[in-house]
């Protein structure tokens, strides 16, 4: 049973221009979110979290926005760049439950210059 | 600062053997987490060790197994090796936040 999922499996954005991914999930007793990115033979790198008590969250480039009554959130990255490229993987947890991340499948998102 | 670091980068073992991979967390953090991620996938929870005790297990068979040090160091052990254990092992460590800091990897690749 997937309790997150990232339905769109790639995506292809121009440089400049606004990249969202979005991650929807099944567990209504997750309460903090994560997003994380992966370089090909690196592993997952932080980027942005957001805790069920907000509905938005913004660090520089990046925005995630949370709707809990959809159960989805989505990652905002404005403006993209062609550095950006990489896997995005988005991670749920809860129940102050701090070891353990389910993730999704992840998108692949490609920047063009 | 160092980040987590992960050995040995590459294996190569056969069905049937054991493997022991290794993790060292960053400075301060006492808590440990391994993941497997097979392509295509996303890191999925194998184990959490906190203070040398085991907080938290994932739905892996018993032949996974793993320990802390009082370093906060960890080993993954896997014995039985199958070639459906061929995957991307990470190890992440945090200081008991929802943030986890994930070192590069052992790739494991069973034959």
């Amino acid at each position: 049973d997937q309790q997150v999922k990232q339905n769109s499996p790639s995506l292809s954005v121009q440089e400049g221009r606004i990249s969202i991914l979005n991650c929807d999930y099944t567990n209504s007793m997750f309460d903090y979110f994560l997003w994380y990115k992966k370089y090909p033979a690196e592993g997952p790198t932080f980027l942005i979290s957001i805790s069920s008590i907000k509905d938005k969250n913004e660090d520089g480039r990046f925005t995630v926005f949370l709707n809990k009554s959809a159960k989805h959130l989505s990652l905002h990255i404005v403006p993209s760049q062609p550095g950006d490229s990489a896997v995005y993987f988005c991670a749920a947890t809860g129940s102050g439950n701090t070891g353990k991340l389910i993730f999704g499948q992840g998108t692949t998102l490609q920047v063009k210059p | 600062d160092a980040g987590v670091t992960q050995s040995p980068t590459h294996l190569i073992k056969t069905r049937g053997q054991h493997v022991t991979l290794r993790c060292s967390p960053i400075s301060g953090h006492k808590s440990v987490s391994w993941y497997q991620q097979v392509l295509g996938q996303g890191p999925q929870f194998i184990f959490q060790y906190y203070e040398k005790e085991e907080r938290g297990r994932g739905n892996f068979p018993d032949r996974f197994s793993a320990r802390q040090f009082p370093n906060y160091s960890s080993e993954l052990n896997v014995n039985a090796l199958l070639l459906g254990d061929s995957a991307l092992y990470l190890c992440a460590s945090s200081l008991m936040t929802y943030e986890q800091y994930f070192g590069p990897g052992t790739r494991l690749t069973v034959t």
